[in-house]
């Protein structure tokens, strides 16, 4: 099945604590992004790749780090989490051919205190 | 970067057609509009894309007019299972191949027995 996969799909932590969220798509997908997503903001594109080692920012990159070493992966790093990054996070993928048509990931809903 | 707007919220009765219009003033040459539905806790799916003139499937149809700086999505004769966020998306090139991909804020349809 064609699929976008996230882990955790929940996750709460501590301000600093370094945290992984991973994203892995088997579409063999060129692209990939990853959203934030809170209440009266709608979705907003943290980093983007658009294939191995090709990784560029979004609108709200600040305190995210993303590496993309294979083509189907493509890992979410917060190295020192702060409250302001409690959100629901969301991983997409979209072939060269159709670069619109993303397919998103479950969601991961992430709380730092 | 192409910003969108949409109405925030709309409210329909089961049965009638729905259409909701997207603004998108500095859209580019290059650029198509893509429309995506999301229920709660649920990742984005999506409906329809286009370029201009008119585009239909078997879920919706995308009006653009000749300018492009305005989209409507069209949903005909709505269920309560339509009731769902609805973003319209334009994708933006920033340069050296890459591409930055933006969300409106959406709008909240209610559909309404």
């Amino acid at each position: 099945e064609a699929q976008v996969t996230q882990n955790p799909r929940y996750l709460i932590t501590v301000t600093g604590k370094k945290l992984t969220v991973t994203c892995s798509q088997n579409m063999n997908h060129e692209y990939m992004s990853w959203y934030r997503q809170d209440p009266g903001l709608g979705l907003r594109q943290i980093y983007y790749s658009m294939n191995v080692e090709v990784t560029d920012k979004g609108d709200v990159p600040e305190g995210y780090k993303v590496s993309r070493k294979e083509k189907r992966n493509f890992p979410l790093i917060l190295e020192s989490p702060s409250p302001n990054q409690t959100s629901l996070y969301f991983c997409a993928s979209s072939s060269r051919a159709q670069t619109y048509e993303q397919y998103f990931g479950p969601g991961t809903r992430l709380t730092v205190t | 970067l192409a910003k969108t707007t949409q109405p925030i919220s709309m409210d329909s009765y089961e049965g009638q057609e729905v259409n909701i219009t997207c603004s998108h003033n500095n859209i580019a040459t290059n650029d198509y509009i893509t429309w995506y539905q999301q229920f709660p806790s649920q990742g984005p799916r999506f409906i329809i894309q286009g370029y201009k003139t008119k585009v239909t499937n078997e879920v919706a149809s995308l009006f653009i007019p000749a300018d492009r700086k305005s989209s409507t999505l069209s949903l005909p004769r709505v269920s309560l299972s339509d009731t769902a966020v609805y973003y319209c998306l334009v994708g933006a090139y920033s340069g050296a191949g890459s591409y930055q991909l933006t969300f409106g804020k959406g709008t909240k349809l209610s559909v309404i027995p």
